[in-house]
C-alpha cells in the first residue's frame, strides 16, 4: 500500500484479555517501531525491529507486552491480560535509511486501544 | 537522556498571524531535532528536522526551525497562519545516529480563527 497500515482502527477490550494490534509497514522499509500514546501525553517508544538484528524491546513497559515481525514485513503487537491503564492509541511507524541522516518515519494512523 | 518540553499545550492564532511554538530539549549528546504534524484522523508527518549543518531549517507548508544551542530550544514558527495548519504538532529528540528512540514532547494543538 502507499502508507502504514493499522488495524484495527479502534479495539474496545475487558480488562484481563489479550489483545493483538497489526502493523503493514511500507513495502521495502526494514525498519519498523512502536510508539504508545497516552491521552495528553507524548509519545513514548515501545519496540524497534531493524531487518534480522534481534529487536530493540527497551520500550516495552511490561512482559505482558511483546511483539513479532516476520522478516520486513508485518508485525504484531500483543498485550497479555489488558490493564485499563494500558487504553491508548499504539502507533506504528516504518522507515527507510535507518540509522542515517536521511531516514524518515512515516506513521500509521493509529489503534485506539480502549480498556474497560 | 534526552527530553522534551512543549510549552503550551493549546495556541490559538488568527488567520493570517504569526504561528510560534516552542520546544526545549535537554541531550546529553548532539541531538537530532524533530518536528512532526498530525492533522486530524491522520497519522503523524514529519514537518522538518535538524542533523547538522544550517541551524535554520524550512520544512513543508512554510514552516521552520531554529536550533540554538545554547537555549537548548527547536522552535517552530511560519509567519502566517493557514486553516489548514489547525493539527496537533510534536517535537522530538534523539541522539545522533538513528530514530530508534526518538523521545516526543507531549505536543502542542493549534487552532486557527478565521
Amino acid at each position: 500500500g502507499a502508507g502504514v497500515s493499522q488495524s484495527p482502527s479502534n479495539k474496545v477490550t475487558e480488562k484481563g484479555k489479550d489483545v493483538e494490534l497489526r502493523c503493514d509497514p511500507i513495502s521495502g522499509h526494514t525498519a519498523l517501531y512502536w510508539y504508545r500514546q497516552r491521552l495528553g501525553q507524548g509519545l513514548e517508544f515501545l519496540i524497534y525491529f531493524q531487518g534480522n538484528s534481534a529487536p530493540d524491546k527497551s520500550g516495552l513497559p511490561s512482559d505482558r507486552f511483546s511483539a513479532e515481525r516476520t522478516g520486513e514485513s508485518v508485525s504484531t503487537l500483543t498485550i497479555q491480560r489488558t490493564q485499563q491503564e494500558d487504553s491508548a492509541v499504539y502507533l506504528c511507524a516504518s522507515s527507510d535509511f535507518p540509522g542515517t541522516v536521511n531516514e524518515k518515519l512515516f506513521f500509521g494512523s493509529g489503534t485506539q486501544l480502549s480498556v474497560l | 537522556a534526552q527530553s522534551v518540553t512543549q510549552l503550551g499545550s493549546h495556541v490559538s492564532v488568527s488567520e493570517g498571524a504569526l504561528v510560534l511554538l516552542r520546544c526545549n530539549y535537554s541531550s546529553s549528546v548532539p541531538p537530532y531535532l524533530f518536528w512532526y504534524v498530525q492533522y486530524p484522523n491522520q497519522g503523524l508527518q514529519l514537518l522538518l528536522k535538524y542533523t547538522t549543518g544550517a541551524t535554520l531549517v524550512k520544512g513543508i507548508n512554510g514552516f521552520e526551525a531554529e536550533f540554538k544551542k545554547s537555549e537548548t530550544s527547536f522552535h517552530l514558527t511560519k509567519p502566517s497562519a493557514h486553516m489548514s495548519d489547525a493539527a496537533e504538532y510534536f517535537c522530538a529528540v534523539t541522539p545522533r545516529g538513528s530514530q530508534g528512540n526518538l523521545i516526543f514532547g507531549k505536543g502542542t494543538k493549534l487552532s486557527v480563527k478565521p
